[in-house]
């Protein structure tokens, strides 16, 4: 079974760009997260995903972060128009329905998608 | 590439008891990052501690980095602190970070 994949391993862009991630979760698994990690920081939670919708975003940071989950399948994370201080690492994460404390899956992380801003 | 395995897999405790999660790591790191998961999924940041030791309430940590790995306390257990904990490391020489495979944890009333 294949785990959970981003895409592109690494972006490379100029201030003021946009640059959309992708995350690919484990088949089945309903619940999406978005972490990154800025240079020199923790490793800090974005939002999540059940299905499509969004269970909670407030670690989004700012209006230029836009994530969607079309379909309940993939997701994206766009940034527009990207700054410096996006650079870092972006992680995404799934788990299965009804996550629960204790009979519930873990998550599961992909590799993380580096984003360097110019 | 770097290794990371957390240890025990699955632990049972009753509440009240203390316990040792284990991480290591199979090459040197930059930072070494103990996080709980909510019971909506979500990591919940308790340690950023690549080196040294760290305390916050019933909970502390210690990365011992020159021997490779990370220990995170918990005294006298709740049943609120159930729940998977991982620890993620950053790769020294880059932005690679890995995450381990969690550590369950339920706390028995």
């Amino acid at each position: 079974e294949a785990g959970v994949t981003q895409f592109p391993s690494h972006s490379v862009i100029e201030k003021g760009q946009t640059v959309t991630l992708r995350c690919d979760p484990i088949s089945g698994h309903d619940n999406l997260y978005w972490y990154r990690r800025v240079m020199g920081k923790e490793i800090k939670f974005l939002l999540h995903f059940v299905k499509e919708s969004k269970q909670d975003e407030s670690g989004m940071p700012n209006n230029r972060f836009l994530a969607e989950r079309t379909g309940g399948t993939y997701s994206t994370l766009k940034v527009q128009p990207a700054e410096l201080e996006d650079s870092g690492v972006y992680f995404c994460a799934s788990s299965q329905e009804d996550w629960a404390r204790w009979t519930g899956d873990t998550q599961y992380f992909g590799p993380g998608t580096r984003l360097t801003v110019l | 590439g770097i290794q990371v395995e957390q240890s025990p897999p699955d632990l049972i405790l009753q509440e009240g008891a203390n316990s040792t999660l284990r991480c290591n790591f199979s090459d040197s790191v930059n930072n070494l990052q103990w996080f709980h998961q909510n019971p909506w999924g979500q990591l919940i940041n308790l340690f950023y501690i690549p080196s040294g030791t760290k305390q916050n309430g019933r909970l502390s940590a210690t990365t011992v980095a020159t021997e490779r790995y990370s220990l995170l306390y918990i005294s006298s257990s709740q049943t609120t602190d159930s729940g998977v904990y991982f620890c993620a490391v950053e790769a020294t020489g880059g932005f690679k970070t890995i995450f381990g495979a969690g550590t369950r944890l339920f706390v028995k009333a």
